[in-house]
C-alpha cells in the first residue's frame, strides 16, 4: 500500500478484555516497529521486528503484550487482560531496510484504545 | 543506553519569526539524530536526520537543525514561521553501529504554536 495502515482507529475495551492491534506495513519494508503513546508524551519503544524475527522486546511492558509478525509483513500486537493504564495510542512504523538502515520510519496513524 | 530531551514542553513564535526546538541527547558514539512532526490526528511524519557530514541539515519544509557534538544538541531551526508549523515535534536518536541499539528513542515532545 501507499503508506502503514493500523486498523483498528479506535478500540474500547473493557478491563480485562483482550484486544488485537494490526499494522500493515509498507510494502518491502523490512523492520517494523511498536511504540506507546501516552497522552500527552513521546512514543514509547515496545518492539522490533526485522522480518519475521523480533530482534528486540525490551520495551514491552508485561507479559500481558505480545507481538508478532509471522511471514515478515503484516504484525499483530496483543494486549491481554487490559488494564486501564494501558490505555493509549499504540504506533506502528517501516523503515525499508535492516540493521545497517540510516534512514526514516514510516509511521501509521496509530490505534487508540481506551480501557474502561 | 540512548536517550533525548527536549526542554520545553511549548514553543510560542510569532509568524514571520525565526523559531528555535531544542533537544539534546546522550548516546555512545556517534549518533543518528532526527526531528519528526506530528500534526493533530495524524501519525508522525519524518522531518530530517544528521547521520554524517555538514553539521547543519536541510529537511521539510523549510526546517533544518544544527548538530552540535560539544553541546550534544540538535535543535530544529526555520527562519521564518508560518501559523501551519504549529504542530508537536518530537526529536528521537539512534545509537551507531555496529554494536548498536537498533530501537529510535523520542523525547516526549514540543509543542509549537505559531501566533497569527
Amino acid at each position: 500500500g501507499a503508506g502503514v495502515s493500523q486498523s483498528p482507529r479506535y478500540k474500547v475495551a473493557k478491563r480485562g478484555q483482550d484486544v488485537a492491534l494490526r499494522c500493515d506495513p509498507i510494502s518491502g519494508h523490512v523492520s517494523l516497529f511498536w511504540y506507546q503513546q501516552a497522552l500527552g508524551q513521546g512514543p514509547e519503544f515496545l518492539t522490533y521486528f526485522q522480518n519475521e524475527a523480533q530482534l528486540d522486546k525490551s520495551g514491552l511492558p508485561s507479559d500481558r503484550f505480545f507481538a508478532e509478525r509471522p511471514e515478515g509483513s503484516v504484525s499483530t500486537l496483543k494486549i491481554q487482560r487490559t488494564q486501564q493504564e494501558d490505555s493509549a495510542v499504540y504506533l506502528c512504523a517501516s523503515s525499508l531496510l535492516g540493521v545497517s538502515d540510516t534512514g526514516e520510519l514510516f509511521f501509521g496513524e496509530g490505534s487508540r484504545l481506551t480501557v474502561l | 543506553a540512548q536517550s533525548v530531551a527536549q526542554p520545553e514542553d511549548q514553543v510560542n513564535v510569532a509568524e514571520g519569526n525565526p523559531l528555535t526546538v531544542k533537544c539534546t541527547y546522550s548516546v555512545s558514539g556517534n549518533p543518528y539524530l532526527f526531528w519528526y512532526v506530528q500534526y493533530p490526528n495524524r501519525g508522525l511524519q519524518f522531518l530530517l536526520k544528521y547521520i554524517t557530514g555538514d553539521n547543519l541539515v536541510k529537511g521539510s519544509y523549510g526546517f533544518e537543525a544544527e548538530f552540535n557534538k560539544s553541546q550534544t544538541s540538535f535543535h530544529l531551526k526555520k527562519p521564518s514561521a508560518l501559523v501551519s508549523d504549529s504542530a508537536l515535534y518530537f526529536c528521537a536518536v539512534r545509537g551507531p553501529p555496529p554494536n548498536r541499539d537498533d530501537k529510535i528513542i523520542f523525547g516526549k515532545g514540543t509543542r509549537l504554536h505559531i501566533l497569527p
